[in-house]
């Protein structure tokens, strides 16, 4: 079965831009969560839904960052007026509940803001 | 607020090597343990889940241990091999959410 998927893989953004990053879970993951990895550093957490409700969103630095999730599955992290501190890989995850149950990741989206 | 650190940052070694990395968390009213691999440039890929009842887990040349009480988490790399070259993470269940150490990068050379 296909795993989580992200797009777009890579995403150079004059600062200023919007951009928006989705994320595909894994078939039937109830449970999404975004993180944020600068270089060199570990993934942060960002937010994280349970079906299309966002459960927590502590992680999103500013409110220039805004997470959905409409209809439970899909979800896209969008970033208004970007800015050079933005840059970093966003890592998707999803699980099949809530509780502990083990995160699955896809390959990320590296944000270059220029 | 958990905070996980892991020890050392970086490590380069020879070929064929035993290694020790370590996990320190501060909170230990976790629900589980990950340890996972990410090559640069790439996503991250899950070695070993250790559930808070579990003390370790196996699979081929890694071993991952858990000891709640003390706040730690060590994962054994038997017989290093060049294409063990990565960085490692640890990283915590804390409810719902992980949180990750900064990982150590590691080196084998031949």
């Amino acid at each position: 079965g296909a795993g989580v998927s992200q797009s777009p893989r890579y995403k150079v953004a004059k600062r200023g831009q919007d951009v928006a990053l989705r994320c595909d879970p894994i078939s039937g993951h109830v449970s999404l969560f975004w993180y944020q990895q600068a270089l060199g550093q570990g993934p942060e957490f960002l937010t994280y839904f349970q079906n299309e409700a966002q459960l927590d969103k502590s992680g999103l630095p500013s409110d220039r960052f805004f997470a959905e999730r409409p209809e439970g599955s899909v979800s896209t992290l969008k970033i208004q007026r970007t800015q050079q501190e933005d840059s970093a890989v966003y890592l998707c995850a999803s699980s099949v509940g809530m509780g502990g149950y083990e995160q699955y990741f896809g390959p990320g989206t590296r944000l270059t803001v220029t | 607020k958990q905070e996980v650190t892991q020890i050392p940052a970086a490590l380069s070694v020879p070929e064929g090597e035993n290694l020790v990395l370590n996990c320190s968390f501060t909170d230990s009213a976790i629900y589980n343990l990950q340890w996972f691999r990410q090559d640069p440039g790439k996503g991250l890929t899950s070695l070993l889940l250790i559930q808070s009842s579990q003390r370790e887990q196996t699979s081929g040349r890694l071993n991952a241990s858990l000891d709640k009480s003390s706040g730690r988490s060590t994962l054994y790399i038997a017989a290093s091999q060049p294409g063990d070259s990565a960085t490692y993470l640890c990283a915590s269940y804390n409810t719902d959410k992980l949180i990750f150490g900064t990982g150590t990068r590691l080196q084998v050379f031949p």
